[in-house]
């Protein structure tokens, strides 16, 4: 039961384009959301994040939208860059106690490529 | 400051052999994890230890086991390695369980035949 799903293995962009990666979640009780950026043969690394009490949080060129009536949250990324090609994963949590604390639900990743 | 650190980077096993990967961290963060990552599928945690001296078990558990030696650092044990187990494991700290923002380690790639 993937709780996490990012519907697009892979998503080729031109370079100064926006980007858009999508992510749908099941699990009514996430109410945490996290993109990572993972680079061939290293560890993923925190890119931005965004709590469910609000629908919008910006970082400079990366912006993450949250529709929680729609389970959706996407990352824009404007402009484009090369140096921006990686998988994207998106990652969901939930402040409720029990067994569910502390843990991450990841997707499967998408891939981006931006072409120069 | 090396941030969350793995060895090996690689390693062949045999079915049946067995092994530790080791994680380090150097953050101070009290909260431990590992995942692995397989092919099509995201990263899916193995245990976790939200402080030093617990340990609990995540989504797949079956076939490993988990020390915290310390705060610093938090070994994975494959005590009969299968070919199911060929994976990329990453090791990864948080400050606290309930801050959710983790730092992950390179990766360690393992092979079972």
């Amino acid at each position: 039961d993937q709780q996490v799903k990012q519907n697009s293995p892979s998503l080729s962009v031109q370079e100064g384009r926006i980007s858009i990666l999508n992510c749908d979640y099941t699990n009514s009780m996430f109410d945490y959301f996290l993109w990572y950026k993972k680079y061939p043969a290293e560890g993923p690394t925190f890119l931005i994040s965004i709590s469910s009490i609000k629908d919008k949080n910006e970082d400079g060129r990366f912006t993450v939208f949250l529709n929680k009536s729609a389970k959706h949250l996407s990352l824009h990324i404007v402009p484009s860059q090369p140096g921006d090609s990686a998988v994207y994963f998106c990652a969901a949590a939930s402040n409720a106690g029990g067994t569910s604390y502390g843990k991450l639900t990841f997707g499967q990743g998408t891939i981006l490529t931006v072409h120069p | 400051n090396a941030g969350v650190t793995q060895t090996p980077k690689f390693q062949v096993l045999k079915t049946g052999q067995s092994m530790t990967l080791q994680c380090a961290q150097d953050m101070n963060h009290n909260s431990m994890y590992w995942y692995r990552q397989d092919p099509g599928m995201g990263l899916r945690l193995i245990y976790y230890s939200a402080s030093e001296g617990t340990t609990d078990k995540g989504e797949v558990p079956n076939g490993y086991n988990v020390s915290r030696l310390n705060k610093r650092e938090f070994s994975l044990r494959l005590e009969s390695a299968a070919p199911s187990q060929t994976s990329v494991y990453f090791c990864a700290s948080s400050e606290e369980a309930r801050v959710k923002t983790q730092y992950f380690g390179p990766g360690t790639r393992l092979l079972v035949l």
